[in-house]
């Protein structure tokens, strides 16, 4: 099972929105949607921000989003603050054999 | 809160077992609805899903490395644990628990995680 794709790196100015995307296959993203976004600062654990495509945990800023559609899910990030500099990594269900993958990560700059 | 933490050797000889422990705390290793995970990322690079198990010994492991873990778990210490045998240097990982929600496959709480070496 392949790592889902990610762009290695997205950037934006402060307030700007950016979009980063993951994109699986018929056998995980587009089949399923259990996709699930976690953002990760340097030296910290990741963090659940986004799960179930597009649904957010309690306490998680309403400037983050999700949507997918067919084998990509993607991850919106509105009004850009500096503390959105993080890496950036999607995870979906993929079937009962390997049931878990992870995205290969987006580093998130603020310019 | 629900908390965890692991704990374990931060240096392991090439060739040998690796054994981590989560120690779970605020909360019960027992609820139902969720599987008690690790998950791996090397040095500068991405996440790597090691396997899952639930409280009541149910275990799935990523395929890439099912030869090499056992996962076990301990409910009256409240704690879970990782076996990864013929540790080689691409093994040289941060290691962290994670708990993993049975029903909506997403991680949602996760131990600070612990650097693992392997030296040869």
């Amino acid at each position: 099972q392949s790592a889902l794709a990610q762009p290695a790196s997205v950037s934006g100015s402060p307030g700007q929105s950016i979009t980063v995307s993951c994109t699986g296959t018929s056998t995980d993203v587009g089949v399923y949607n259990f996709v699930s976004w976690y953002q990760q600062h340097p030296g910290k654990a990741p963090k659940l921000i986004i799960y179930d495509v597009s649904n957010r945990p309690s306490g998680v800023s309403r400037r983050f989003s999700g949507s997918k559609s067919g084998n990509t899910a993607s991850l919106t990030i509105s009004g850009l603050q500096a503390e959105d500099e993080a890496d950036y990594y999607c995870s979906s269900f993929s079937g009962t054999i390997n049931p878990c993958v992870f995205g290969t990560g987006t580093r998130v700059t603020v310019l | 809160q629900l908390q965890l933490q692991e704990s374990g050797p931060g240096l392991v000889k090439s060739s040998e077992t690796l054994s981590l422990t989560c120690a779970v705390s605020g909360g019960s290793i027992s609820t139902s609805g969720y599987f008690w995970a690790w998950v791996r990322q090397p040095p500068g690079k991405g996440l790597e899903w090691i396997g899952y198990i639930y409280y009541g010994g149910s275990t799935y492991y990523n395929p890439s490395l099912k030869s090499r873990v056992t996962l076990s778990v301990d409910t009256s210490r409240n704690q879970f644990s990782l076996d990864l045998s013929s540790m080689t240097a691409a093994d040289t990982a941060v290691y962290y628990c994670a708990r993993h929600s049975e029903v909506e496959y997403f991680f949602d709480f996760w131990g600070q995680g612990t650097l693992v070496t392997v030296s040869s």
